[in-house]
């Protein structure tokens, strides 16, 4: 099965700073690459993804890149607010295949 | 329109008992899946429902079973509960019978469970 490994697991930043998060995998099958926000309380929410046939994608102030060669793809967030404290799980998996195995996830703390 | 519901939120079960958790899918949405989240860990696939049946599973016992109705709401059934079974239960629920397929999926905020 594959194996995803995230990080850091947590991650502290000042407002206004850049955040990185690392997501690394086994399965060289996987071609889908979301990236999920799950706030205290609260399911994950999908605020991100890539196929694997692009090598960045951008949102406002998150991106994503994928180094599919290397087996892994990062979160990028600039302009770092303190609604961005979240924890972080990418969820690498083959389209098609009904199921997806998420990282540990990583904890952003924003501070104002 | 309603996202995905789950109940109950919460809930406390002894060890050895059987609990019965709910979730109706998002409007539009054909395709449920099951997740476990201990706490402080990602989410574990358990499995997924399309067209009324299980369509993949994940690493989990059959202890824990599952039913989809024709109206698309499903259900996850834990038998002779574990403490190890404490943890959130997600729902989650896409479009079409794809799953990752690019079509945003949708997770409802979970059932808690203790079990003791």
């Amino acid at each position: 099965g594959e194996n995803v490994e995230q990080h850091p697991s947590t991650l502290s930043v000042q407002e206004g700073d850049s955040a990185v998060i690392k997501c690394t995998y086994s399965d060289s099958a996987s071609n889908y690459f979301p990236w999920y926000k799950q706030e205290l309380g609260k399911g994950p929410q999908l605020i991100i993804d890539i196929r694997s046939n692009v090598g960045e994608k951008k949102d406002q102030r998150i991106a994503v890149t994928l180094n599919k060669t290397a087996k892994h793809f990062s979160l990028h967030i600039t302009e770092t607010q303190p609604e961005d404290s979240a924890v972080y799980f990418c969820a690498p998996e083959i389209l098609y295949a009904g199921k997806s195995t998420f990282g540990d996830g990583t904890t952003l703390t924003v501070k104002p | 329109d309603a996202g995905v519901t789950q109940s109950p939120t919460h809930l406390i079960k002894t060890r050895g008992q059987q609990v019965t958790l709910r979730c109706s899918p998002k409007s539009g949405h054909d395709t449920v899946s099951w997740y476990q989240q201990a706490l402080g860990q990602g989410p574990q696939f358990i499995f997924q429902y399309y067209e009324e049946e299980e369509r993949q599973r994940g690493n989990f016992p059959d202890r824990f079973s599952g039913h989809q109705f024709p109206n698309y709401s499903s259900e996850l059934n834990v038998n002779a509960l574990l403490l190890g079974d404490s943890a959130l239960y997600l729902c989650a629920s896409s479009k079409r019978g794809a799953w990752g397929s690019g079509n945003t999926i949708y997770f409802g905020e979970g059932s808690w469970l203790t079990v003791v």
